[in-house]
């Protein structure tokens, strides 16, 4: 079965900090990764995703992430935080359910960055 | 949030009620989705539909119950034979799936609902 795991919490970062915020995936067959945002009441917004190709895939405001397939990683990146980054962050990856988008997401990651 | 609405942004259920929340894309998107949300346990899938006049079970199903009427439209109903109804919910739709593979979800606001 597919699974995602995002193993911290909560990151803490100064602003102008660099930030990576964790996640690891189980998968069998490809992996279809993704990375979506949620600020507070509100529902979530797309970041980027992983389907094929480039392992370092850009995304929205300023985000990136790096898909490494023998650490079984797809960690979310930004060279510079701000403090309007603070938000709930969500990785999924697709279920493998035949034809369909059904996403497995994991239990998100809360980023605080501080001025 | 563009083009996915939910309605109310808030709702207030006594023990007992059955509650519907609304669910309406502008996208021409034809799947759609029904998502819970609780702290700590991010998004569990509850409905999900691919085509008008079908839908599939999720993963935390019982007690709760849909419709697909119209393309646009997807709304939930929370019966009363949900056992912890409050949380927050959230919509999503994608493109149909066989003509654009391996699509991103768009989200819909929210509502979060409150047993009293």
């Amino acid at each position: 079965a597919q699974s995602v795991a995002q193993p911290e919490d909560q990151v803490n970062v100064a602003e102008g900090n660099p930030l990576t915020v964790k996640c690891t995936y189980s998968v069998s067959g490809n992996p279809y990764l993704f990375w979506y945002v949620q600020y507070p009441n509100r529902g979530l917004q797309f970041l980027l995703k992983y389907i094929t190709g480039d392992n370092l895939v850009k995304g929205s405001y300023g985000f990136e992430a790096e898909f490494n397939k023998s650490q079984t990683s797809f960690h979310l990146k930004k060279p510079s935080a701000l403090v309007s980054d603070s938000a709930l962050y969500f990785c999924a990856v697709r279920d493998g359910t035949y034809n369909t988008d059904k996403l497995i997401f994991g239990t998100g990651t809360r980023l605080q960055v501080f001025p | 949030d563009g083009g996915i609405t939910q309605s109310p942004k808030y709702l207030f259920r006594k023990e007992g009620q059955n509650v519907t929340l609304s669910c309406e894309q502008n996208l021409n998107h034809d799947a759609m989705y029904w998502y819970r949300q609780d702290p700590g346990q991010g998004l569990r899938l509850i409905y999900y539909s691919q085509i008008v006049n079908d839908f599939q079970k999720g993963d935390i199903a019982e007690g709760y119950s849909v419709s697909r009427e119209k393309k646009e439209s997807f709304p939930l109903t929370v019966t009363s034979a949900q056992k912890n109804p409050t949380a927050f919910y959230l919509c999503a739709s994608s493109i149909d799936p066989p003509r654009g593979s391996y699509n991103e979800q768009f989200f819909g606001p929210g509502t979060r609902l409150t047993v009293l």
